[in-house]
């Protein structure tokens, strides 16, 4: 059975420009959450989807934006980009309301 | 406002030993706590999950248990093998936040051989 696949692995952009990341979750997996990891930070939570709504939101800026497609894959987006965004970028996904909840290898974002 | 707390940043056990890391939470509304392992360039992976109506889970080698009045939950592996040195991290959940883990900062663990 395929694990969470998040695309691409590795992503260097420069400061104000834009970049999507993409999470295909387990199949049959209907909810998709996202997570930033930074240095010496636990993972902060950005936002779930569940059949292709927004449905809870963590308290990152607006340059943070997500969506999900009919077929659960979720991709996120961060426009203009800042030093600080740099992170690793996990996605979640889970049978049910915290049932199962199973994360991708993640996409480490640098941006310089 | 950090409502997981995770005070050791890191941990030295010897092979064999006892390790026991450990978690705090503030939000009374918690009701579901997970451990998650973690190696470099890879997701996080599931270790073991407590819910507040028990006070231990155990599993193998790991056993979580949960002290609700003190807010206190630790992570026990008995015995500590070098496979397992990782970074450790336990996430909170409640009804309200659904499907939202809040993640504690992470403590390394180093199992020395």
């Amino acid at each position: 059975k395929a694990g969470v696949t998040q695309t691409p692995r590795y992503l260097i952009k420069t400061r104000g420009q834009q970049v999507t990341l993409s999470c295909s979750p387990i199949s049959g997996h209907r909810s998709v959450s996202w997570y930033q990891q930074t240095p010496g930070q636990g993972l902060q939570f950005l936002f779930e989807y569940f059949s292709e709504t927004q449905r809870n939101k963590g308290n990152f800026p607006g340059r943070f934006s997500g969506r999900q497609f009919s077929n659960s894959r979720s991709e996120m987006n961060v426009s203009t980009l800042e030093l600080g965004d740099s992170a690793l970028y996990l996605c979640a996904s889970s049978l049910g309301e915290r049932i199962g909840y199973t994360f991708g290898s993640g996409t480490r974002l640098t941006v310089v | 406002d950090q409502q997981v707390k995770q005070n050791s940043p890191s941990l030295s056990v010897q092979e064999g030993r006892i390790s026991i890391l450990n978690c705090d939470y503030t939000n009374s509304m918690f009701d579901y706590f997970l451990w998650y392992k973690k190696y470099p360039a890879e997701g996080p992976t599931f270790l073991i999950s407590i819910s507040s109506i028990k006070d231990k889970n155990e599993d193998g080698r790991f056993t979580v248990f949960l002290n609700k009045s003190a807010k206190h939950l630790s992570l026990h592996i008995v015995p500590s093998q070098p496979g397992d040195s990782a970074v450790y991290f336990c996430a909170a959940s409640s009804m309200e936040y659904g499907n939202k883990l809040v993640f504690g900062a992470g403590t390394i663990l180093r199992v020395k051989s």
